[in-house]
């Protein structure tokens, strides 16, 4: 599975759309970008996945670039709840190994 | 709404002792997987298992065991507790050749003393 890099943290103002960038210019052709939160002291949470188009859930919209080297998280109106930290790992959807490689994340804090 | 459940949300035992984690899904899942998380280590794969009375070992399966009984149920057991294993211990689960990621616990924060 392809390695990523992210920001170590980040601020975003309540009611703002938070961005949040990540790089993974390795990335093989049939690997898919994830994005998970981890909200202090629970387990990690599902945000959303995308191949290569654009994606949009309840939660959040992924937005990743033509040429899938980088993508980005984006939370469009920011709540004190959303403070987390935010993992971005890519993987083939298919992969039954388990191996979800989480790196260090971008540690978001939402502020009044 | 879908869960994994873990038996305890903190458990503190004694250096030498056998411990259970216990982990439910009610999600129909294939696969379930056990990781620990440490500060500054981040979330490592101990063991996992795609199907009844199968398992994999992950990247730190030493001093660790599994066992799936049942397609719903995955324990992991500390043979002997260490205080190395103190640590937050989370299971997850997924579907087989499904997009939508993996459903985690909440976590067992396990302190051996």
């Amino acid at each position: 599975d392809a390695k990523t890099t992210q920001p170590p943290s980040m601020d975003c103002a309540e009611g703002r759309a938070a961005n949040l960038p990540c790089n993974h210019s390795t990335i093989s052709g049939n690997e898919y970008v994830y994005w998970y939160r981890q909200i202090h002291s629970q387990g990690p949470q599902y945000i959303i996945h995308g191949l290569k188009n654009n994606e949009t859930n309840e939660m959040a919209s992924l937005i990743i670039t033509e040429d899938r080297k980088s993508s980005t998280l984006i939370l469009p109106h920011a709540t004190l709840r959303d403070t987390a930290v935010y993992y971005c790992i890519v993987r083939v959807a298919s992969s039954n190994t388990g191996k979800l490689i989480f790196g260090q994340g971008t540690t978001l804090q939402v502020k009044p | 709404d879908v869960k994994v459940t873990q038996s305890s949300r903190y458990l503190v035992k004694r250096t030498g002792e056998k411990v259970f984690l216990e982990c439910v899904q009610d999600m129909d899942h294939e696969n379930m997987f056990w990781y620990r998380q440490d500060p500054g280590l981040g979330l490592r794969l101990i063991y996992f298992s795609y199907d009844v009375k199968m398992k994999e070992k992950g990247d730190i399966p030493e001093g660790y065991s599994v066992s799936r009984e049942k397609k719903e149920r995955f324990s992991l057991i500390l043979e002997s507790a260490s205080t190395n294993q103190t640590s937050m211990y989370l299971c997850a689960s997924s579907r087989t050749g499904g997009l939508n990621g993996y459903t985690f616990g909440s976590g067992t924060r396990l302190t051996v003393v």
